[in-house]
């Protein structure tokens, strides 16, 4: 069974203090990693899709990375309009299922 | 209309009542799906659906029926809900049906709140 571990559930930041959200899998052949973002009352919003360990993708002050066994989503100096829940996921090669980790919390003080 | 779209974005009802949840996807993708997300949980998969076939349905309970009509379009019909139903029930689309790497868009989602 394919399983999504986020660390920390929550993070406080000052603006401009750079951090790390961790997240762990396990899975039965990976097919992708998902990272999405997601506003409170809304729904997720993509950020990025990892395929293979090594590799690395980044978005403004967004950077994302990707081992056998983890994924990092990087953030650096961060602004109050990055404060939000990110959400990671897991797409195996038994079909198009994903499989979501608890998220991770985000907030950006001034 | 762009990306993927629910109706309606709030909906209280009773235990006794039936209605339904509309989405559509504007993307051309071929597979969509229905997830619920409850306070303090991860979400989770209710229905797959590839090319307007079933391929998943994660136990849920029959008082959730989904509906695939096209490709575009994606129902849940709800009927003697409970209060533990009170949830946002999101609908997401993708290209590809599964058969590759197959990332996942998703409407705002619908706020149910059953009384």
């Amino acid at each position: 069974e394919d399983q999504v571990t986020q660390s920390p559930e929550a993070l406080r930041l000052q603006e401009g203090e750079s951090s790390s959200l961790n997240c762990s899998y396990t899975v039965s052949g990976l097919r992708g990693l998902f990272w999405y973002r997601q506003d409170p009352g809304k729904g997720p919003e993509f950020l990025f899709t990892l395929y293979s360990a090594g590799e690395e993708k980044e978005k403004e002050r967004l950077k994302a990375t990707l081992t056998k066994k983890e994924s990092f989503l990087h953030i650096t100096a961060p602004k109050p309009e990055d404060s939000a829940t990110y959400l990671c996921a897991v797409q195996s090669n038994a079909g198009n299922m994903l499989t979501f980790g608890g998220g991770t919390r985000l907030m950006v003080k001034p | 209309e762009t990306g993927v779209t629910q109706t309606p974005r709030h909906l209280v009802m009773g235990m006794t009542n039936k209605k339904s949840l509309k989405c559509e996807q504007h993307l051309g993708h071929n597979a969509m799906y229905w997830y619920k997300q409850s306070a303090k949980k991860p979400l989770e998969l209710m229905f797959v659906y590839n090319f307007k076939e079933q391929t998943e349905n994660n136990s849920v309970p029959s008082r959730f029926s989904p509906e695939c009509p096209n490709s575009s379009h994606l129902f849940l019909h709800l009927h003697t809900l409970q209060p533990e139903d009170s949830a946002l029930y999101l609908c997401a689309s993708s290209q590809y049906g599964g058969r590759t790497t197959d990332t996942q868009y998703f409407g705002p989602g619908t706020r149910l709140t059953v009384l």
